[in-house]
């Protein structure tokens, strides 16, 4: 079976340019979470969608946003993107919303910003 | 604030045992879970504590202490392997909002 697929790998977007990422969950997997990971640093928790709706959202500017699709596929986008953006993008999938086992991530995007 | 503590580096020999501490300041907590990650892959989930105690899974196993607002990974019978960052993540609320400490780098020497 395929695990949580992530694209494209890797990316490399000037300053001010927007970006669309994208996830897709294993299958039966209805809940999708961004993580952002800098170099050395732990992930950390951008949005969380069920279901199509909104259940979490960390502490990211405006530039960011999410959404999720039907067949529980989602995207991340970030506008007007900054150095500070260049990072590693990590999507999360689990069965139910509230799981803390079995969630699984992707290898995520590698995102240079310059 | 929401903060983590993990050591930042732990070097052990192939056979060894070793224990990777995280203490925690989040609000809202609900359980603390264990993840490896090797460079340049994902994390991979290795376990989930929920209430006080010692979980076991394999050579692993982890420990929750609410009241200490602490936890440890324990690795056992240390392969070469096991050389990775390990990361301990706060669950915060009941959903899937994870915050997850700086990451501790594991060096598995023969």
């Amino acid at each position: 079976d395929a695990g949580v697929t992530q694209s494209p790998t890797h990316l490399i977007k000037t300053r001010g340019q927007q970006v669309t990422l994208r996830c897709s969950p294993i299958s039966g997997h209805k809940s999708v979470s961004w993580y952002q990971q800098v170099l050395g640093q732990g992930p950390q928790f951008i949005f969380q969608y069920y279901e199509k709706e909104e259940r979490g959202r960390g502490n990211f500017p405006d530039r960011f946003s999410a959404r999720q699709f039907p067949n529980y596929s989602s995207e991340l986008n970030v506008n007007a993107l900054l150095l500070g953006d260049s990072a590693l993008y990590l999507c999360a999938s689990s069965s139910e919303a509230d799981r803390a086992d079995g969630y699984t991530f992707g290898s995520g995007t590698r995102l240079t910003v310059v | 604030g929401q903060s983590l503590e993990q050591p930042s580096e732990v070097t052990a020999v192939e056979g060894a045992i070793v224990q990777i501490n995280c203490t925690y300041q989040t609000s809202g907590f609900y359980g603390l879970s264990w993840y490896q990650q090797h460079d340049g892959g994902a994390p991979t989930f290795l376990s989930y504590n929920a209430l006080d105690g010692l979980e076991e899974t394999g050579r692993f196993s982890s420990f929750l202490s609410r009241s200490d607002s602490y936890g440890y990974l324990l690795l056992q019978e240390l392969q070469m392997k096991d050389s990775a960052s390990y990361f301990c993540a706060a669950r915060r609320n009941y959903g899937q909002n994870f915050v997850f400490g700086p990451g501790t780098r594991l060096s598995v020497l023969p």
